[in-house]
């Protein structure tokens, strides 16, 4: 069973449009939620993290709302950009030295 | 700036071969990890090390190893591969209240 679950799988907008990324999941233990990005032969790179002690994380143009109670968050990309076309990873830990639980991803495509 | 390195990046190997899959780290982290990547699977970790000479099972470890010799160098060993570990391997470092950092990846085919 996924742990970790994202929708939708793709997600096209147009540039300048805000993209919505979802992400839900089912360990209450999950404490820390990293979003990752990852370009095709790349390896993911971190765009912008929340603990579970918050509602709300925006760094530029990113933002991630979180619900506890509903074991769920979402990534809005605001004013999105040709360039921020990649794959979105949502992932969770309990225990940070223990590694990430990733979710399938969600390809983003931005149109001009 | 923080460095996770991969080699080779790519690899070829006969079913029933040994692969050894290598990753140094200049991060100075006291965190590594092996995760390989497949298409409806994600990412899936494998093998993970708190430092030098620990290594502790994943989510998926069966027909994998690892060895962590030393603060920078984790490798991944598969003693027999087969064709179902035909994957892309990332390696990454992380420490407390750091974020984790990927290597581009290890593309490995089992024929």
């Amino acid at each position: 069973q996924q742990q970790v679950r994202q929708s939708p799988q793709s997600l096209t907008v147009w540039e300048g449009e805000t993209a919505i990324l979802n992400c839900s999941y089912e360990n209450s233990a999950f404490d820390y939620f990293p979003w990752y990005q990852q370009f095709p032969g790349e390896g993911p790179a971190l765009l912008i993290a929340i603990r579970s002690v918050s509602d709300k994380k925006e760094d530029g143009g990113f933002t991630i709302f979180f619900n506890k109670r509903e074991k769920n968050l979402s990534l809005h990309i605001k004013d999105s950009q040709p360039g921020d076309s990649a794959t979105y990873f949502c992932a969770a830990s309990v225990n940070y030295a223990q590694g990430l639980t990733f979710g399938l991803g969600t390809r983003v495509s931005v149109f001009p | 700036e923080a460095a996770v390195t991969q080699s080779p990046r790519n690899k070829v190997a006969v079913t029933g071969g040994k692969v050894t899959l290598s990753c140094n780290q200049t991060n100075n982290h006291n965190n590594m990890y092996w995760y390989r990547q497949d298409t409806g699977h994600g990412l899936r970790l494998i093998h993970y090390s708190y430092g030098a000479g620990s290594t502790e099972k994943g989510d998926i470890p069966d027909g994998y190893k690892a060895s962590r010799p030393s603060q920078e160098n984790f490798s991944l060993i598969l003693e027999l591969a087969t064709p179902s570990q035909t994957s892309v391997y990332f390696c990454a470092s992380g420490d407390f209240n750091t974020e984790v950092f990927f290597g581009k990846g290890t593309r490995l085919t089992v024929v």
